[in-house]
């Protein structure tokens, strides 16, 4: 899997763009980036994936850059529940026989 | 609702004493899979299971053990012979599919927090 690079940690005012920027330059061409996020003393929480175009769900937006080397992960209004741990995984569709890693990730501190 | 179980929520347990973690799951996943999180720290893999009667050791399985006897249920057993057990253990799967980019989507447990006294 493809090494990521995340800040340490993020400061966003309530109700502003949280932009949550993810570094993968080793990244192949048929590698996903994937972006999870965990509330204090829950487990992980899948946010939304991507190959190369942009996504949106519910959540959240993700734009890859054209290069793909790397990723930012966009919470457009963001709210105190944002405050969480944010990690960026790249991977492979169909590794067999392994399982996901999760660095430290950024933490995101939303106030009001 | 569809999702996964992990119970107990706390545990707590003497040194030299085995203690096993339930984790079930409803979602007719095929994989699941168990991390350890220790604090400030992100999660570590202990053991995986893609399917039925079938495990892999992650990077720090010395200490526990697995089971996977029905797709439904995956309990971690933390031995004695864990040094330092004190920890956030938390229990993932996955649906199938390993030609699917959605087979790297988990859904987490809970956790369960063991604290050896």
């Amino acid at each position: 899997d493809a090494k990521t690079t995340q800040p340490t940690s993020m400061d966003c005012a309530e109700g502003r763009a949280a932009n949550l920027p993810c570094n993968h330059s080793t990244i192949s061409g048929n590698e996903y980036v994937y972006w999870y996020r965990q509330i204090h003393s829950q487990g992980p929480q899948y946010i939304i994936h991507g190959l190369k175009n942009n996504e949106t769900n519910e959540m959240a937006s993700l734009i890859i850059t054209e290069d793909r080397k790397s990723s930012t992960l966009i919470l457009p209004h963001a709210t105190l529940r944002d405050t969480a741990v944010y990690y960026c995984i790249v991977r492979v569709a169909n590794q067999a026989g392994t399982a996901l890693i999760f660095g430290k990730g950024t933490t995101l501190s939303v106030s009001s | 609702d569809g999702g996964i179980t992990q119970s107990p929520k706390y545990l707590f347990r003497k040194e030299g004493q085995n203690v096993t973690l339930s984790c079930e799951q409803n979602l007719n996943h095929d994989a699941m899979y168990w991390y350890r999180q220790d604090p400030g720290q992100g999660l570590r893999l202990i053991y995986y299971s893609q399917i039925v009667n079938d495990f892999q050791k992650g990077d720090i399985a010395e200490g526990y053990s697995v089971s996977r006897e029905k797709k439904e249920s995956f309990p971690l057993t933390v031995t004695s012979a864990q040094k330092n057990p004190t920890a956030f253990y938390l229990c993932a799967s996955s649906p199938p599919g390993r030609q699917s980019s959605g087979a790297n989507v988990l859904t987490f447990g809970a956790g369960s927090r063991l604290t050896v006294l």
